[in-house]
């Protein structure tokens, strides 16, 4: 069975600093691995995916995360970071069987202040 | 411009009352999904669908059920079986079944059952 811890379930920074969202999954294959953002009251956007490919990944908005495979994580990161990046962010990762059927963390919210 | 519409966007049910969630996609994309999202636990598969008249069970079927008659609608029903239905509602759908078709939101249905 796959799963997905994302450390930390709320997260501030400040505009223009660091963003630093962990993802560690568990998985008897080898993983797809996503990122999803979210905006209040709306559906998920995919931010980026990893599929055997590059183990750094980029994404949309800024976004990219790294696959490490040794420490089975898939951490988001983003240099300096915008107001408008408030918002949910969800870590899943699916095992490539058919119905694409994914497996999400509980989600970490990010707060950024000015 | 294609989408999924989800309707109605908020639903207010008397407790052993069914409701039936809407989830219209104009995106041609043969699977469909159906999740609940709660807070901090992230998006639970309940049902999904590869292929008109035909769905499967996901991680957190019981009290629902689905129907796939048209391959542009997936509706869900909530029934009184569900113990706990209040929640966010997310229609998804993916063009394939496989890793590399990433899924397409809704902007969900947010249920309240009292």
């Amino acid at each position: 069975a796959q799963s997905v811890t994302q450390l930390g379930s709320h997260v501030s920074v400040s505009e223009g600093a660091l963003v630093l969202l962990r993802c560690n999954y568990s998985s008897s294959v080898p993983p797809y691995l996503f990122w999803y953002v979210q905006y209040p009251n709306q559906g998920l956007q995919l931010l980026l995916k990893y599929t055997s490919a590059a183990t750094l990944v980029k994404g949309i908005n800024g976004f990219e995360a790294e696959f490490k495979k040794s420490e089975t994580s898939f951490h988001l990161t983003k240099p300096s970071a915008h107001m408008s990046d408030a918002a949910e962010y969800f870590c899943a990762v699916s095992d490539g069987a058919a119905g694409n059927k994914l497996t999400f963390g509980g989600g970490t919210r990010v707060l950024v202040k000015p | 411009d294609g989408g999924i519409t989800q309707s109605p966007k908020y639903l207010f049910r008397k407790e052993g009352q069914n409701v039936t969630l809407s989830c219209e996609q104009n995106l041609n994309h043969d699977a469909m999904y159906w999740y609940r999202q709660d807070p901090g636990q992230g998006l639970r598969l309940i049902y999904y669908s590869q292929i008109v008249n035909d769905f499967q069970k996901g991680d957190i079927a019981e009290g629902y059920s689905v129907s796939r008659e048209k391959k542009e609608s997936f509706p869900l029903t909530v029934t009184s079986a569900q113990k706990n239905p209040t929640a966010f509602y997310l229609c998804a759908s993916s063009a394939g079944t496989g890793f590399n078709s990433p899924l397409h939101f809704g902007n969900g249905t947010r249920l309240t059952v009292t």
